[in-house]
């Protein structure tokens, strides 16, 4: 059973395309995350959703709009796609206690590609 | 704003020896967490190590120890025994407590030779 998964895990598209990326984790934990790892392999946190509230939005343009359904499922959605966005994206949830602080469960990324 | 080093982009070892991984950290902060995540070929982060900032004692995980200096702000990762499956990426994380926003050092390229 996956804990955390992403769907599409590889995605290539066109410039000025809308495009989704889904992740479900049933893990029952409370919050999740997008992360964003560029081509250097930097990892830079996007989002952050706690209990379907957003809780972190850290500088993203807003052509990324997250949505989150319920606490099992975080959607990112993509605008007007643009040649940087290329990157792997990867989603990620965490148990609400506290003692979890940092001890993130991360799915397999999905690979967006910007032609 | 909390920032992680990690100064070696590369290093090698060879099968079955021991390698350090380092790891500095910049804040002002007393209450905080340290990682190493790994990040394998196949892509998935996984957690390898956490260390309290409160805890002087260094947190161990089989063949992963750290040695945390919290006063130099040193955080480094050793692996002993090391194994070819131990080839990955390898990210130091600092998150400061009650935040939610795990920061992460631009990561390490281990491989481990047979």
């Amino acid at each position: 059973d996956t804990a955390v998964s992403q769907t599409p895990k590889y995605l290539v598209t066109q410039m000025g395309n809308d495009k989704s990326i889904k992740c479900e984790q049933n893990l029952g934990h409370d919050t999740m995350y997008w992360y964003k790892q560029d081509s250097k392999k930097f990892l830079k946190i996007m989002f952050s959703y706690n209990n379907k509230e957003l809780i972190i939005n850290e500088t993203v343009p807003n052509r990324f709009s997250p949505k989150s359904p319920d606490k099992a499922h975080l959607n990112l959605h993509i605008n007007s796609l643009e040649l940087g966005d290329s990157a792997v994206y990867f989603c990620a949830s965490r148990p609400r206690a506290s003692g979890f602080v940092g001890e993130l469960f991360f799915g397999e990324g999905s690979r967006l590609t910007v032609l | 704003a909390q920032t992680v080093t990690q100064s070696q982009p590369e290093m090698s070892v060879q099968e079955a020896e021991t390698v350090t991984l380092s790891c500095t950290y910049d804040t002002s902060e007393s209450n905080y967490y340290l990682f190493w995540y790994k990040q394998p070929p196949s892509r998935q982060m996984i957690l390898v190590i956490r260390q309290e900032a409160y805890k002087q004692q260094n947190a161990t995980e089989n063949r992963f120890s750290v040695n945390f200096q919290k006063a130099a702000k040193s955080f480094s990762l050793k692996i002993s025994d090391s194994q070819l499956g131990d080839t990955a990426m390898y990210f130091c994380a600092f998150i400061q407590g009650g935040s939610e926003k795990l920061v992460f050092g631009k990561g390490t390229k281990l491989t481990v030779n047979p």
